[in-house]
């Protein structure tokens, strides 16, 4: 089985930088994806995009914001979200998930959860 | 892009009630469609992908049925654990999900 451990809250201020972390255990050659999600507060999912650990192949979102990135260190079965200036819109929970599949890929596993707060 | 609509927003039931939740897709996606459940202050739950396959450990209340545009999430009798939301997602390109239901107790 495999298991997705995110990194803690955050509390930034507006154009600050910030790299939160999704740490893959457990039997991490079944992970396809690690895939993004946002939840802004109160309202619903929304995908921000992918990444294939193994070689950090990225497909974004068209609606990703340009100061938004994915990354991953394979030798520590970690992918990281960053942001290389926040926005207080940036404010929102901010999920990842793993997936078997290459092709057609679900939310099979996930991480509990960052918490990014944005304000001046 | 591919859209997902839901209805209701928001459904109102008792323990014990039946509760169908519909998912409708803007373009053809097949059976590419899941279905999450997500509980306040936790991480989704996936419950069902391909349409109708329950995932390994999730109560058999719980059935989903449809393919290309047409999809429902049925609960066969509401327990207390049940009340969430939901939301389906679609797969067949890239992910999208609907805006989710809310399920209440009534």
């Amino acid at each position: 089985e495999v298991q997705l451990v995110q990194s803690e809250a955050e509390v930034k201020k507006p154009g600050e930088s910030l790299r939160i972390s999704c740490k893959v255990s457990g039997d991490i050659s079944t992970t396809a994806w690690i895939i993004w999600v946002r939840q802004m507060p109160g309202k619903g999912l929304e995908w921000m995009g992918r990444i294939d650990p193994s070689n950090s192949y990225t497909k974004y979102s068209a609606a990703l914001p340009g100061h938004v990135s994915f990354s991953a260190d394979k030798s520590i079965n970690t992918a990281y979200l960053q942001w290389t200036r926040l926005e207080a819109s940036d404010t929102a929970i901010y999920y990842c998930a793993g997936a078997l599949s290459i092709a057609h890929p679900t939310g099979d596993w996930w991480g509990q959860g960052t918490l990014v707060s944005v304000s001046s | 892009d591919i859209q997902m609509t839901q209805s209701p927003s928001t459904l109102s039931a008792s323990v014990g009630d039946r509760v169908t939740i519909t998912c409708r897709a803007s373009q053809n996606i097949g059976i590419w469609l899941a279905w999450y459940q997500q509980k306040p202050g936790k991480a989704p739950k996936l419950l069902i992908f391909k349409a109708s396959s329950l995932e390994s450990g999730v109560s058999s209340r719980f059935s989903g049925s449809g393919s290309g545009t047409e999809f429902t999430l049925s609960i066969s009798s509401l327990q207390p654990d049940d009340f969430a939301t939901y939301y389906c997602q679609q797969y067949q390109t890239d992910w999208t999900f609907g805006q989710g239901t809310k399920v209440e107790i009534k």
